[in-house]
């Protein structure tokens, strides 16, 4: 059975950093692309960012590219998200998604169950 | 700024089509956009219904189908159940970058 299990979320101050994790397994982790998305308490998703299967190709939405860093690694089969300068609009549900393609999220087929970032003073 | 145009709600009853869209605001949508659907129910993740405008998941049952309709991406919901009132997303593609789409809210009455 395929499973994305994100961590790490929590509350922080505007401006800090927080590192966020996916650990998958029941697939090959190396041979999928993945993505994160988040949502904004009572709003829609929002792409964050997506990895190649090989981690050699990232992509960013505009709202991170900058400030937020995706990545993997494939010998632990987990995906990351380092964000930094966090805003009070980051504030969401962030979840990790396994993609059908090895080079770039196109096809999301398995999400885990989310981690939640709160920015606030 | 790429902007991508949903129902914001939609209404069906119990037995009923309903065929909710997915527009781009960079002209229409063809399959190079890999549209995506999403399901998700309040207090729960998204599911993944249908990917690469067309195919269906393991898991998707086959009243929902996915089609490219009139310059849009579509998602037809055919003998609608009380089970399928949810929130409904569309993603689509833009050369590494994805975007969803607002979302509609179906309600089964």
């Amino acid at each position: 059975e395929v499973q994305l299990l994100e961590s790490g979320g929590g509350l922080v101050q505007p401006g800090e950093s927080l590192r966020l994790s996916c650990v998958a397994s029941g697939f090959t982790f190396s041979s999928c692309a993945l993505s994160w998305v988040r949502q904004a308490p009572g709003q829609g998703l929002e792409w964050v960012s997506g990895v190649s299967g090989s981690g050699g190709a990232t992509y960013y939405a505009d709202s991170v590219r900058g400030r937020f860093t995706i990545s993997r690694d494939n010998s632990k089969n987990t995906l990351y998200l380092q964000m930094n300068s966090l805003r009070a609009e980051d504030t969401a549900v962030y979840y990790c998604a396994k993609d059908l393609s090895s080079t770039r999220a196109q096809k999301m087929d398995v999400w885990g169950q989310g981690t939640t970032v709160t920015v606030s003073s | 700024q790429t902007v991508v145009t949903q129902e914001p709600s939609l209404t069906v009853s119990p037995g009923g089509t309903v065929t909710l869209t997915c527009a781009s605001s960079t002209g229409a949508v063809t399959s190079g956009y890999y549209p995506s659907w999403f399901q998700q129910k309040p207090g729960q993740a998204p599911r993944t219904l249908i990917y690469s405008t067309s195919n269906r998941h393991s898991w998707t049952p086959a009243r929902f189908s996915g089609s490219l309709l009139g310059g849009k991406a579509a998602l037809t919901l055919s003998g609608v159940q009380p089970e399928d009132e949810a929130e409904y997303f569309c993603l689509l593609y833009y050369g590494g970058i994805l975007v969803f789409g607002g979302g509609t809210k179906l309600t089964v009455l």
